[in-house]
């Protein structure tokens, strides 16, 4: 079963402020992945983490993989309406086809 | 354009109607992958392959099937819908582990199912 616990489960936010959000397992991860969903569309890649410790940003997105192996950070900063979807964090527990997913967190931006 | 193309993208069937539906991807991954999506429950795998005839299940694979007989295609059947398969159903590829910065599941569009 799912193995990923996600939070918050949504956040409504103001244009211009930052938003965190983190995933946490219960079992060690090689891996985080994070994922961004636009309405009516699939999810799509983000940021990949591959280390302990690793920060790694893209544009206003940055994420950490977690010291322990065990939790991922995404950070959002200065928040504009497109940012508005839902996050997913993600990671491969023992194999990479079994790739689970957190339930995520819906972000919705107002101006 | 590399893509996952899956059809079709919104479906309205009966209880025990056999549906099949479709996914093809263009980028040669070996990986595979079906998902469900359920308000509330986020992304959950349905089955996935690792490679050609190489099928296994994920964590929600009661009432369905797939197959891999291409590289190519990775077919999500139901044999015999019922209402509690209504949901929203994803197809993904992937390289899988073995090339480090290009992991992670790629997805298609997404198919609507609804059975009545």
């Amino acid at each position: 079963g799912q193995q990923l616990n996600q939070s918050p489960q949504s956040m409504f936010i103001q244009e211009g402020e930052d938003v965190s959000m983190n995933c946490t397992s219960s079992s060690i991860f090689n891996t985080w992945l994070w994922y961004k969903q636009d309405p009516g569309e699939g999810p799509v890649l983000l940021i990949a983490l591959y280390k302990a410790g690793e920060l790694t940003s893209n544009g206003r997105l940055t994420a950490q993989f977690g010291i322990t192996r065990k939790d991922s950070f995404l950070n959002i900063s200065a928040s504009i309406p497109s940012d508005v979807g839902i996050y997913f964090c993600a990671g491969p527990p023992d194999n990479w086809g079994k790739l689970q997913f957190g339930a995520g967190t819906q972000v919705v931006v107002t101006p | 354009e590399a893509q996952v193309t899956q059809n079709p993208r919104y479906l309205i069937t009966v209880t025990g109607k056999k549906l099949t539906v479709t996914c093809s991807q263009n980028m040669n991954h070996e990986y595979m992958s079906w998902y469900r999506q359920d308000p509330g429950l986020g992304l959950r795998q349905i089955y996935y392959s690792m490679n050609v005839e190489v099928t296994d299940k994920g964590d929600v694979p009661e009432g369905y099937k797939v197959s891999r007989k291409e590289k190519r295609n990775f077919p999500l059947i139901l044999e015999s819908p019922s209402p509690n398969q209504t949901s929203l159903y994803f197809c993904a590829s992937s390289w899988g582990g073995r090339v480090t910065g290009r992991n992670g599941y790629t997805f298609g569009s997404g198919t609507r199912l609804t059975v009545v």
